[in-house]
């Protein structure tokens, strides 16, 4: 089982459309979780970033992680075609634990 | 202005040639790491550093070599017994220790081997 799975999509909604991306993890002892977001041929931004269970609001975007199923979501609200891009969650066990696990991402066009 | 350069953006080399991708950092982090992206892959880390003159293999560290001389640089050399190199190479950096987690990527390199 991969430590992160996510679906690679496509995905393709109008303009100002709720979207959902998701992505289970397998292992319990990690404790943050993140979302960056990629746009074609460049680097991986950081949108948002979650310690342990809950929800995190950061204007149209809400990340969501639910321990006990091992299950984060992002989602966003309104979409713009300026949110059209891939979306990788990553995962870590954070303190001296260094690495990132990233899932495969998920490409969104937003349509006008 | 703060951020990661990566150069060349584009990198072409025949098959059997060394290759070293250049990675600089002016945002003071101490934790530098390189990631190889595949299409339809998530990103891999190579190798990463937690501080000058030291050095970790992440999970595909085979056919690749680093150097971090510098806070400030991680090079990435791609040998010739890397049997696929050609992909989008990627260098972050990050605060050591609680914030690790928030890594700042560069603008990537995109290297063909024929």
């Amino acid at each position: 089982q991969k430590e992160v799975e996510q679906d690679p999509g496509p995905l393709s909604v109008p303009e100002g459309a709720i979207v959902s991306l998701n992505c289970t993890y397998s292992n319990s002892a990690f404790q943050y979780f993140m979302w960056y977001r990629q746009y074609s041929r460049k680097g991986p931004e950081l949108l948002m970033y979650t310690y342990s269970s809950g929800n995190k609001e950061d204007g149209r975007f809400t990340a969501q992680v639910d321990k006990s199923s091992k299950y984060i979501s992002l989602f966003i609200r309104d979409s713009q075609p300026s949110d059209s891009a891939t979306y990788l969650c990553a995962i870590s066990g954070g303190g001296s634990n260094y690495k990132l696990t990233f899932g495969k991402g998920t490409l969104l066009t937003v349509n006008p | 202005d703060g951020g990661i350069t990566q150069s060349p953006k584009y990198l072409f080399r025949k098959e059997g040639q060394n290759v070293t991708l250049s990675c600089e950092q002016n945002l003071n982090h101490d934790a530098m790491y390189w990631y190889r992206q595949d299409p339809g892959q998530g990103l891999r880390l190579i190798y990463y550093s937690q501080i000058v003159n030291d050095f970790q293999k992440g999970d595909i560290a085979e056919g690749y070599s680093v150097s971090r001389e510098k806070k400030e640089s991680f090079p990435l050399t791609v040998t010739s017994a890397q049997k696929n190199p050609t992909a989008f190479y990627l260098c972050a950096s990050s605060i050591s220790g609680h914030s690790s987690y928030e890594q700042y990527f560069g603008p990537g390199t995109r290297l063909t081997v024929t």
